[in-house]
């Protein structure tokens, strides 16, 4: 089967930089993806590693290594608006997306 | 341009109850996929539908159905409600091509509160 950890919670503090880190067991997938879900809302899409190494896209940055079945989210500059919920999410030909439970993050002042 | 739409936002049923739920995707998407999310978890794949027809279907019992439309929008029926069920239900359409694979936009959900 499949299936995804990451921490279910981290705190950090407004400007600073925070890391999500994400292990996966597949026995095949196309690439990881995050995303981000504000309480209440819909998650959103945020990044996609299809291939090993870095992705940056804004303050958001993600990494995949496929031979550590190992991928992290880096956020830069964090801001009040960053605290929402994280999801590392594999994807593959079957075009559904599994889930991780979630890491949970609050910004502090 | 409209993003992904569900209805109802809120929802009470009592256990044995059936239920419907709708979608309509993001303008020119032709995909849909359901997932149920419950409280502090990962959504969950239900089903995928695509030209009108399961494409995939996730770990859920017989009594979750669903249709999708030729306008491509979708339904998601729950049979015999349990308690069990209750839980935050999330569409989510897509193109299918290789954006597909890993991009999807999802609705707000449906609150569904079974009693």
């Amino acid at each position: 089967g499949q299936s995804l950890e990451q921490p279910s919670e981290v705190t950090a503090v407004e400007g600073a930089i925070v890391q999500i880190n994400c292990t996966y067991q597949t026995s095949g997938f196309y690439g990881l993806s995050w995303y981000q879900q504000h309480d209440g809302g819909a998650p959103t899409f945020l990044s996609y590693n299809g291939l090993d190494g870095l992705e940056e896209t804004g303050r958001f940055s993600s990494f995949l290594s496929r031979s550590d079945s190992y991928g992290y989210l880096l956020l830069q500059e964090l801001q009040m608006k960053d605290s929402a919920s994280y999801f590392c999410v594999l994807s593959g030909s079957s075009y559904k997306l599994i889930f991780g439970s979630g890491t949970r993050l609050l910004v502090r002042p | 341009d409209a993003g992904v739409t569900q209805s109802p936002t809120h929802l009470i049923k009592t256990r044995g109850q059936q239920v419907t739920l709708r979608c309509s995707p993001k303008s020119g998407h032709d995909t849909v996929s359901w997932y149920q999310q419950a409280l502090g978890q990962g959504p969950q794949f239900i089903f995928q539908y695509y030209e009108e027809e399961e494409r995939q279907r996730g770990n859920f019992p017989d009594r979750f159905s669903g249709h999708q439309f030729p306008n491509y929008s979708s339904e998601l029926n729950v049979n015999a409600l349990l308690l069990g069920d209750s839980a935050l239900y999330l569409c989510a359409s897509s193109l299918l091509d290789s954006s597909g694979i890993y991009e999807q936009y999802f609705g707000p959900g449906t609150r569904l509160t079974v009693t």
